[in-house]
């Protein structure tokens, strides 16, 4: 299995520009998740959905920040405009609902660092 | 990506030795707390996770403690190895939320001497 997959790894943007983050959650999982990471506030979700549907985007900052699931192997998170302070390493992950499996249990991709000049 | 960096509670062992995580939360009514490890340049990875209502769990060289009492939470590895350096982060989790809302806390950055 490849695991989640994320990218671009790294993005270097300048302030005002569209930045699309994007991730392929592991085949068979029906939830996922973007984290974003940073020194100051740690790790915070962003939103989740299950079954490409958005459950909870309480954590989504602004009005700036979207995110979408079309099907269930691809999600985008975009942030237009972007502006510095959005600078973090952002993560998807993913995990199944069966029955059984580890209810706290996520798999996180390798994250995209985002930098906005 | 990268793991949150500089300014991070810092625990150094040398190999061999136990090494004790330890985190304080705030919210009584989480219904499991977990520990996940993130090594550089990687997303976090689930470690272990206890219900509310144990006291101890163990894995494979880890023990998870958990004292409601003080509203406290330990990760023990045995016989740490180089490999186990990484920044560890305890969570919790709540039925309310149906188990999908992980809360973070701040990180511990563990560093293992050869």
């Amino acid at each position: 299995d490849a695991g989640v997959i994320q990218s671009p790894r790294h993005e270097v943007t300048e302030m005002g520009q569209e930045v699309t983050l994007r991730c392929k959650p592991i085949s068979g999982h029906d939830y996922l998740f973007w984290y974003r990471q940073t020194m100051m506030r740690g790790l915070e979700l962003l939103i989740y959905f299950n079954n490409n549907v958005p459950i909870d985007d309480s954590g989504m900052p602004e009005d700036r920040f979207s995110a979408k699931m079309p099907n269930a192997s691809f999600s985008t998170l975009k942030i237009q405009p972007s502006e510095p302070r959005d600078s973090a390493v952002y993560f998807c992950a993913s995990r199944p609902s069966r029955t059984g499996h580890r209810r706290s249990e996520q798999y996180f991709g390798p994250g995209t660092r985002l930098t906005v000049t | 990506g990268e793991s949150v960096g500089l300014h991070l509670p810092t625990l150094s062992v040398q190999e061999g030795d136990n090494s004790i995580i330890n985190c304080a939360y705030s919210n009584s009514a989480s219904d499991y707390f977990i520990w996940y490890k993130q090594e550089s340049g990687k997303g976090p990875q689930f470690i272990i996770d206890i219900r509310s209502n144990m006291d101890k769990r163990q894995g494979q060289r880890v023990t998870v403690l958990l004292n409601k009492t003080v509203k406290h939470l330990s990760l023990q590895i045995a016989a740490t190895q180089p490999g186990d350096s990484a920044v560890y982060f305890c969570a919790e989790n709540m039925k309310n939320t149906g188990f999908q809302k992980l809360v973070f806390g701040t990180g511990t950055r563990l560093l293992v001497s050869p």
